[in-house]
């Protein structure tokens, strides 16, 4: 069965910091990743998505990820972060049947002004 | 607009009082599925389907029912619900099948907070 673990369940950094989030996923065969967002009272949206091609990613707001299949991993990045960066981020992965999105268990993350 | 709507909101009950609430969707995918949200567990999958008439369990189906009657609609019922179904419940919705980048992507609905006294 799938698996995601997301490493950090709380973050806290001023604004201008840079940002990194882990995401380790477990599946053995060809993945599909995701890294969507929660911003306070909202629904998730979605951040960026790797199917194939380039391991580095670029999304909305200025986000990143980078898939490292020999780590099996996800990372998101942002290199400066705002206040309104403040949410909830989920890493997702869905194996290549895609009957199946497994999340990981979100990581808060609190920007500072 | 495409989008995923939920209703209600918002609901508080007690336990024993059955309950459903609704999910609808205007993209005419086919598949759809349920969330439930708690602290530190990130999103567990309650119930999917995969068109009308086709349904099954996800992770955590115990103390939940689903219908497929139509392609657009997804309800979620708790015939006797209980404390530990006080959670935030999205319901999702996505194309299956196909190609391109647009697969696999999930539209989430607003979410429903229940709490269950």
């Amino acid at each position: 069965a799938q698996s995601v673990s997301q490493h950090n369940h709380h973050v806290i950094l001023s604004e201008a910091a840079s940002l990194e989030l882990g995401c380790n996923y477990s599946y053995g065969g060809t993945v599909n990743l995701f890294w969507y967002v929660q911003y306070p009272g909202q629904h998730l949206q979605l951040l960026l998505k790797y199917f194939s091609g380039d391991p580095l990613v670029k999304g909305i707001k200025g986000f990143e990820a980078e898939f490292i299949k020999s780590k099996f991993s996800f990372n998101l990045r942002k290199p400066s972060v705002q206040w309104s960066d403040t949410a909830e981020y989920f890493c997702a992965v869905v194996g290549s049947a895609g009957n199946k999105l497994t999340f990981g268990g979100g990581t808060r993350v609190l920007v500072k002004p | 607009e495409a989008q995923v709507t939920q209703n209600p909101r918002y609901l508080i009950t007690v336990t024993g009082k059955k309950l459903t609430v609704t999910c609808s969707q205007n993209m005419n995918h086919e598949y759809m599925s349920w969330y439930r949200q708690d602290p530190g567990l990130g999103l567990r999958q309650i119930y999917y389907s995969m068109n009308v008439e086709v349904t099954d369990k996800g992770d955590v189906p115990e103390g939940y029912k689903v219908s497929r009657k139509e392609k657009r609609n997804f309800p979620l019922i708790l015939e006797s619900p209980s404390p530990n179904q006080t959670s935030l419940y999205f319901c999702a919705s996505r194309t299956f099948g196909g190609s391109g980048s647009s697969y696999n992507e999930q539209f989430f609905g607003p979410g429903t907070r229940l709490t269950v006294l």
